[in-house]
């Protein structure tokens, strides 16, 4: 099983600052089969990323991803207040499927 | 637009069974493997089970292995999820959701499962 690593669990920023989400996984991560998705409290679960960089459909060009391999990362520029929200990466490319425990961005 | 709607989550004791339904629309159903995700308070995502877009291919968690059991209607456009022999670590809100290749890419807005006495 692959197991992944966010960091930090907690980023406390301000609106228009960058945020710089980290998540590590124990084994590669096949094909670059990397999601992230942002949740907010009470709501599922948004896809923001795929494919470690590539952007879902309607998300602002602000998010970004990268990475490879073991590490990747979630970069948001400019933060807006409705960014602040929890943060979970999740590898599609290997069974089990597994994810993150979160980053709270606050 | 594509949407999931879970129901039948609900407060169930320890050994008790409950029936999750997942009512889809606005996608064509039977193109697509699907997933429950479930959420423990306070704690992450879990993938617990798929099942392939025929119904004849799934999966379990080790967690859930032999008690939850996934099966799907494709002349209804719903999932399902029986949960047998529940334990108080399976309550968690439940999530349905849509797999596209092994990407989910839309969830439903879930259903709360507890398990109290």
């Amino acid at each position: 099983e692959i197991v992944l690593t966010q960091s930090p669990d907690t980023l406390s920023l301000s609106p228009g600052e960058r945020a710089t989400l980290s998540c590590r996984a124990s084994q590669s991560v096949s094909y670059r089969y990397l999601a992230w998705y942002q949740q907010k409290p009470g709501q599922a679960p948004r896809l923001l990323i795929f494919g470690a960089s590539i952007r879902a459909d309607g998300i602002p060009d602000r998010f970004s991803g990268s990475g490879s391999e073991t590490d990747f990362t979630l970069t948001i520029n400019r933060l807006e207040p409705e960014d602040f929200a929890v943060y979970y990466c999740h590898q599609y490319g290997s069974s089990p499927r597994t994810f993150g425990q979160g980053t709270k961005l606050e | 637009q594509a949407q999931l709607v879970e129901s039948g989550g609900g407060l169930v004791k320890p050994g008790g069974s409950l029936r999750l339904s997942c009512a889809t629309s606005g996608f064509t159903f039977i193109d697509h493997y699907m997933t429950w995700i479930r959420q423990a308070p306070g704690k992450g995502l879990e993938w617990i089970s798929h099942i392939s877009s025929s119904g004849s291919s799934t999966f379990y968690a080790d967690s859930v292995k032999g008690r939850l059991t996934i099966s799907r209607d494709n002349t209804e456009n719903s999932l399902f999820l029986q949960m047998n022999s529940l334990r108080a670590e399976d309550t968690a809100v439940y999530y349905c959701a849509r797999l596209r290749g092994w990407l989910i890419d839309l969830w439903g807005q879930g259903t709360q499962v507890t398990v109290s006495s």
